[in-house]
């Protein structure tokens, strides 16, 4: 099973600032990573596909880059609506993986 | 639009079993697969196992093999996960998501776009 790493755990930032988040694979998963936003209460939503590819209405102030093992998820200057959890996912062949979350709280 | 509803909360005995289902609409229910994740109390997001409805075909996370059926009625584009055995750990909501799927290459892409509104199962004696 592949592991994913994200860090750090907690990122305590101001509205305006720059947000970056990373995620490690244990082995490689190609550019084939999602990352997800949640907040408390809902479900999570798509930001980014196959490492760099924003979903259906996801501002461009969200970015992601990597390949291979080494992902970053990169919120450009928060809005106050972007304190939330967010989670990096793999999928190989026969199973499925997410990190274990970083949490982006206000400063 | 594409929307997943979940069925209500469940309350369940330890050693029970729970069945929760997700029907879709807005979509074509054999263009997709539906993966079933669960998310216990202050923790992250653990995926359980997904199903291809048009195929009938389902695979399980290691941890849950044994343990957990995902099934899907074609007829009402409706997806079922029961998991037995409950135990106080296994306390959480339960999330389906759908990923896309071309049955004529087989290929499934490797994220959720869709997910519903989750159902929290709570074990308790």
């Amino acid at each position: 099973e592949i592991v994913l790493t994200q860090s750090p755990v907690t990122l305590s930032l101001s509205p305006g600032e720059r947000a970056t988040l990373s995620c490690r694979a244990s082995q490689s998963v190609s550019a084939y990573l999602a990352w997800y936003q949640q907040k408390p209460g809902q479900a999570p939503r798509l930001l980014i596909y196959d490492a760099s590819n924003r979903a259906t209405g996801i501002p461009a102030r969200f970015s992601g880059s990597g390949s291979g093992t080494d992902f970053t998820l990169t919120i450009s200057s928060l809005e106050p609506e972007d304190f939330a959890v967010y989670y990096c996912q793999q999928r190989s062949i026969s199973a499925l993986t997410f990190g274990g979350g970083t949490k982006v709280e206000i400063k | 639009q594409v929307q997943l509803v979940q069925s209500g909360a469940e309350v369940k005995k330890p050693g029970s079993s729970v069945k929760v289902s997700c029907k879709a609409s807005g979509g074509t229910f054999s263009s997709y697969t539906i993966s079933w994740v669960r998310q216990a109390p202050g923790q992250g997001l653990e995926w359980m196992g997904r199903i291809i409805p048009i195929l009938g075909r389902a695979n399980y996370a290691q941890k849950f093999q044994g343990r957990v059926t995902i099934t899907a009625d074609k007829s009402t584009s409706t997806a079922y996960m029961e998991l037995s055995s409950l135990r106080s750990e296994d306390t959480a909501v339960y999330y389906c998501a759908r990923s896309l799927f071309d049955i004529l290459t087989g290929y499934e892409v490797h994220f959720f776009d869709y997910w519903g509104q989750g159902t929290l199962v709570t074990v308790s004696s």
